[in-house]
């Protein structure tokens, strides 16, 4: 059974759309992110939701919207997308808030095209 | 702020051999926790192996190892007996405790030679 999964895998798009992606985990956990990762592979977490509330905004551009309608579930809406948000998207998810070592666990990615 | 350092962006290492990957990271935090993850062709992120900064015994998982040197805020990985299936990007990354915020490194592609 798939952890944490993110729909779709690939997503191509026209600059200017407005676009979703989404996000499901399995495992009862009860944070979950969103990370970045470019061009150059540099992975950077851009939002964190703990039992649907918003926890971290890394000074990502307003049109990055993550919306929780459950603890199971965060999905990311991108309104007027720009050549710079290809890159791939990452989902992860962990146990608790402040737990110590606890693991972030990874979705498989969405490869975020604008054309 | 915290930094994660991979200061090898490439390394290759001969099937059945050892090959060590570097991490260095700052912090003025006493407490906290390194992880390596490993990203194949796949995409798939997965966790390698992790240590926690207040134990002094480096973690070990299988084939995987960690040479942990907190004095010198160093995190090297340590891959015996290297298979071809360990071939991927390994990321290095950092987490404060108490913070549920993850920095990573700019990772190390290791291709394994048969």
């Amino acid at each position: 059974d798939t952890a944490v999964s993110q729909t779709p895998k690939y997503l191509v798009t026209q600059m200017g759309n407005d676009k979703s992606i989404k996000c499901e985990q399995n495992l009862g956990h009860d944070t979950m992110y969103w990370y970045k990762q470019d061009s150059k592979k540099f992975l950077k977490i851009m939002f964190s939701y703990n039992n649907k509330e918003l926890i971290i905004n890394e000074t990502v551009p307003n049109r990055f919207s993550p919306k929780s309608p459950d603890k199971a579930h965060l999905n990311l809406h991108i309104n007027s997308l720009e050549l710079g948000d290809s890159a791939v998207y990452f989902c992860a998810s962990s146990r608790v808030l402040t737990a110590g070592a606890d693991t972030q666990y990874f979705g498989p990615g969405t490869r975020l095209t604008v054309l | 702020a915290q930094t994660v350092t991979q200061s090898q962006p490439e390394m290759s290492v001969q099937e059945a051999e050892t090959v060590t990957l570097s991490c260095t990271y700052d912090t003025s935090e006493s407490d906290y926790y390194l992880f390596w993850y490993k990203q194949p062709p796949s995409r798939q992120m997965i966790l390698v192996i992790r240590q926690e900064a207040y134990k002094q015994q480096n973690a070990t998982e299988n084939r995987f190892s960690v040479n942990f040197q907190k004095a010198a805020k160093s995190f090297s990985l340590k891959i015996s007996d290297s298979q071809l299936g360990d071939a991927a990007m390994y990321f290095c990354a950092y987490k404060e405790a108490g913070a549920n915020n993850l920095f990573f490194g700019t990772g190390t592609r290791l291709t394994v030679i048969p």
